[in-house]
């Protein structure tokens, strides 16, 4: 079965610093990974996914993630936080022959301190 | 394209009513999905749909749980006999089949069962 954990699930940055979420997944096939994010009140919003193209994938908003399969991570970076940025972000996997269906980390809230 | 639209946005009850969820997924659209959200925990998988069969049902939707997609279309969730264990959000989101697997989500329904 497919599983996400989320190391951390309140992080905590100041504005300019780094920001590193971690997601370790498990999964029988080569995975589909996603980020997502959701603001207060809000929806899901897509950030980013990877597919089994390039290991390195860009998102909206500068955000980056890294597929890494010997490690079996896909860890979330930003170069520089804002504020804007403090939400909470979620991991999820998939598998095409499950059309499409996504599991879930449980999340990880990220603070952004000025 | 206005998104996934969710209706209610809040609901409260009383336990033991039934109460019904809607949801208006991009036109698009064939598949569609039901999600659960607790407090602190990311969405958890209910149900999906593609066009107007249900594919499949996850352990967690009991028998009071009924979700239905009658067109293809718009998409009810209802759950009878409500309990203090079924407050949460619950998300909608739906996804297209041509090999796009990104999820859009709405903003969800949230209900508070007294």
């Amino acid at each position: 079965a497919q599983s996400v954990t989320q190391l951390g699930s309140h992080v905590s940055v100041s504005e300019g610093a780094l920001v590193l979420l971690r997601c370790n997944y498990s999964s029988s096939v080569p995975p589909y990974l996603f980020w997502y994010v959701q603001y207060p009140n809000q929806g899901l919003q897509l950030l980013l996914k990877y597919t089994s193209a390039a290991t390195l994938v860009k998102g909206i908003n500068g955000f980056e993630a890294e597929f890494k399969k010997s490690e079996t991570s896909f860890h979330l970076t930003k170069p520089s936080a804002h504020m804007s940025d403090a939400a909470e972000y979620f991991c999820a996997v998939s598998e095409i022959s499950h059309g499409n269906k996504l599991v879930f980390g449980a999340g990880t809230i990220l603070r952004v301190k000025s | 394209d206005t998104g996934v639209s969710q209706d209610p946005r809040h609901k409260i009850t009383k336990r033991g009513q039934n109460v019904t969820f809607r949801c208006d997924p991009i036109s698009e659209h064939n598949r569609l999905y039901w999600y659960r959200q607790t407090l602190g925990q990311g969405p958890e998988f209910l149900t999906y749909f593609q066009n107007e069969a249900q594919l499949e049902k996850s352990r967690l939707l009991s028998d009071r749980f009924s979700a239905e997609r009658p067109k293809g279309s718009f998409s009810t969730l209802e759950i009878q006999r409500t309990e203090q264990g079924d407050s949460a959000m619950y998300l909608c989101a739906s996804s297209s089949n041509t090999g796009d697997e990104k999820l859009f989500f709405g903003s969800g329904t949230q209900l508070s069962v007294l």
